[in-house]
């Protein structure tokens, strides 16, 4: 079984420039979630999707930062302007239902570096 | 609220001694739990869950965990440790019937020969 793949691996760009990061869960996971996770800090969770509907963002500051899942499959997480503070990884995850009790899949993540 | 608090940010260890990474929730509903790794420059690996039943459950690569649940715990152990186990190890809670996991702040496991 293929996992949860994400690209790029790492992106570095200057403040208040854009950049979008791509998820492709794995085949037949409805939900899918996107995490932040500051250096020293565990993941927090910015948007979780079920199929292609939002569950829950309530922890996405939603005036830069924004996320798609049009088909119910892959998803991408937009940041513009960027600031400084989202220097993280942004980690992608999918599970087969919301609240999924067997543990989520996560994929490697990928590392912004905002200068 | 539910919270995850884990009560060392770092551990370091001898190569096959014993060690334990600890980890408290506060949930005012059941939860489920679990143990995830993180080695560098990768994402989370489940490492193990308790669901229900028996409190102490075993996971991948020689760890286990035991759920308490008036201590409101559920400390990670493995009794020999490798080099390979250097990695961040993180806890984390997920109310039953709910929807979001919540996780720790993580612990840093650091294996020395």
């Amino acid at each position: 079984e293929a996992g949860v793949a994400q690209s790029p691996r790492y992106k570095i760009i200057e403040k208040r420039q854009s950049v979008a990061f791509w998820c492709n869960p794995i085949s037949g996971h409805a939900t899918l979630y996107w995490y932040q996770q500051i250096l020293g800090q565990g993941p927090k969770l910015l948007i979780q999707f079920q199929n292609n509907g939002v569950v829950d963002d309530s922890q996405l500051p939603k005036d830069r930062f924004s996320a798609e899942r049009l088909k119910g499959v892959d998803s991408t997480l937009k940041i513009q302007p960027a600031k400084l503070e989202d220097s993280a990884v942004y980690l992608c995850a999918s599970s087969s239902t919301p609240g999924d009790y067997v543990g989520y899949t996560f994929g490697s993540g990928t590392r912004l570096t905002v200068v | 609220a539910q919270s995850v608090t884990q009560l060392d940010s770092q551990v370091p260890v001898f190569e096959e001694a014993p060690v334990e990474l600890r980890c408290n929730y506060s949930s005012s509903v059941s939860v489920y739990l679990f143990w995830y790794v993180q080695y560098p420059n990768q994402g989370l690996q489940l490492l193990l869950k308790y669901l229900s039943g028996s409190t102490l459950v075993k996971g991948i690569n020689g760890f286990e965990a035991e759920f308490n649940k008036s201590q409101t715990s559920f400390h990670l152990r493995k009794p020999s440790v490798h080099i390979s186990d250097t990695a961040e190890y993180f806890c984390a809670a997920l109310n039953t019937g709910g929807f979001k996991t919540i996780f720790g702040a993580g612990t840093r496991l650091f294996v020395k020969a």
